[in-house]
């Protein structure tokens, strides 16, 4: 199966700042077929992104995904207060679908 | 608005079985795949079992195969997880999500999820 692994543990930034993260691939994901998602404490998580770049419904433009073969990148251009979460990214190209271990984005 | 409610979660021990269901609406529950994901907690998110919409193609986690067995039923909207032989790892809060498209790899991205179930194995 492929590992999805994600950089950094933790981001710790103030909001209106930019925040970048990571999720690289132990082997490549065909397709492009990345998916990101946001968790806040207590609820499920939120479908953000699928094909590595393409915007979910009701996603704002502040969040762009991008990224091929095994390196992938979520780009959150100014945080909003309601955007400290922890963000997973997974991959559906094969079977299992397997998840990264995700991105913890704390206020500075 | 489209809804996933999942229930039958428990305190169950070890070795023992639980059967946990998913209540959908708000959408043609028989046009898409449905899957359970599960959370332990404090920790990351897991994949545990998917299946089609017409319940012909079903797969399992390698942690899962042998003791967990997907279904559903489309007259009655609803999905199941019969979860046997249960251990100490398998504890987790265990979600209902719906696969976002009709076909191929996009039956397996994750569009809606329900609040999850929590499953506790301890003696």
């Amino acid at each position: 199966e492929i590992v999805l692994r994600q950089s950094p543990g933790t981001l710790s930034l103030s909001p209106g700042e930019r925040a970048t993260l990571s999720c690289r691939a132990s082997q490549s994901v065909s397709s492009s077929y990345l998916a990101w998602y946001q968790q806040k404490p207590g609820q499920a998580p939120r479908l953000l992104i699928y094909g590595a770049s393409s915007r979910a419904t009701g996603i704002p433009d502040r969040f762009s995904g991008s990224g091929s073969g095994t390196d992938f990148t979520l780009t959150i251009s100014r945080l909003e207060p309601e955007d400290f979460a922890v963000y997973y990214c997974q991959q559906y190209g094969s079977s299992p679908p397997t998840f990264g271990g995700g991105t913890k984005v704390e206020i500075k | 608005e489209e809804q996933l409610v999942e229930s039958g979660g428990g305190l169950v021990q070890p070795g023992r079985s639980l059967r946990l269901s998913c209540a959908a609406s708000g959408f043609t529950f028989d046009d898409y795949a449905m899957h359970w994901v599960r959370q332990a907690p404090g920790k990351g998110l897991e994949w545990v079992s998917g299946i089609s919409w017409n319940g012909i193609s079903i797969g399992y986690a390698d942690s899962v195969k042998g003791r967990f067995t997907i279904s559903r039923d489309n007259a009655k909207n609803s999905l199941y997880l019969q979860m046997n032989s249960l251990r100490a790892e398998d504890m987790a809060l265990y979600h209902c999500a719906k696969g976002w498209g009709r076909f191929g790899e996009s039956q397996r991205v994750f569009d809606y999820w329900g609040q999850g179930t929590l499953v506790t194995v301890s003696s």
